[in-house]
């Protein structure tokens, strides 16, 4: 099992401009979470999927991020246009059965915004 | 609002000896807790977890206490051994959904 993979591991991109942060689950996984870590906030949810439809979006900052979950394998997070303040490393999880068994984070995406 | 709270930002154990990380939590709603262990550029791995129903979970080295009545929770590593030395996260979930978390507490273990 390959386990959660995100891509890219790390992405520097001028202010104003999209960034799409890529995720694929484990397979199998029906529900997925879309963290992001700051030092002043810690770890926050920003959205979830439970088998592919969104549940929970109100920890998206504001309207410049979306995510989707065209089919199960795949997730995207797109920020539009970005900032500074989203400098941040953003985790993307999937969860496949009981919530004691753990939910399964990727490696992250650094981003930095100049 | 805080509802995980990991009050101490850092704690420095000796090998071998125990080390004991504490979380507080203030939603009665939470029904499964979770920790979790993170190295540096990677992402956090879960550790152990225990439901609401249960005031103890073991799994070897490895203990979470769960006291409901205070609202705390803390995790047990005996011994500690060096490559314990990361950040541990404590997580809390109400009804099985989405996963809060505390600020993290940074374990050295020095030999």
């Amino acid at each position: 099992d390959a386990g959660v993979i995100q891509s890219p591991r790390h992405e520097v991109t001028e202010m104003g401009q999209e960034v799409t942060l890529r995720c694929k689950p484990i397979s199998g996984h029906n529900s997925l979470f879309w963290y992001r870590q700051t030092m002043m906030r810690g770890l926050e949810l920003l959205i979830y999927f439970n088998n592919n439809v969104p549940i929970d979006d109100s920890g998206m900052p504001e309207d410049r991020f979306s995510a989707k979950m065209p089919n199960a394998s795949f997730s995207t997070l797109k920020i539009q246009p970005s900032e500074p303040r989203d400098s941040a490393v953003y985790f993307c999880a999937s969860r496949g059965g009981d919530v004691g068994y753990g939910y399964t984070f990727g490696s992250g995406t650094r981003l930095t915004v100049v | 609002d805080q509802q995980v709270k990991q009050n101490s930002p850092s704690l420095s154990v000796q090998e071998g000896r125990i080390s004991i990380l504490n979380c507080d939590y203030t939603n009665s709603m939470f029904d499964y807790f979770l920790w979790y262990k993170k190295y540096p550029a990677e992402g956090p791995t879960f550790l152990i977890s225990i439901s609401s129903i249960k005031d103890k979970n073991e799994d070897g080295r490895f203990t979470v206490f769960l006291n409901k009545s205070a609202k705390h929770l803390s995790l047990h590593i005996v011994p500690s051994q060096p490559g314990d030395s990361a950040v541990y996260f404590c997580a809390a979930t109400p009804r099985s959904q989405k996963l809060v978390f505390g600020q993290g507490t940074r374990l050295t273990i020095n030999p």
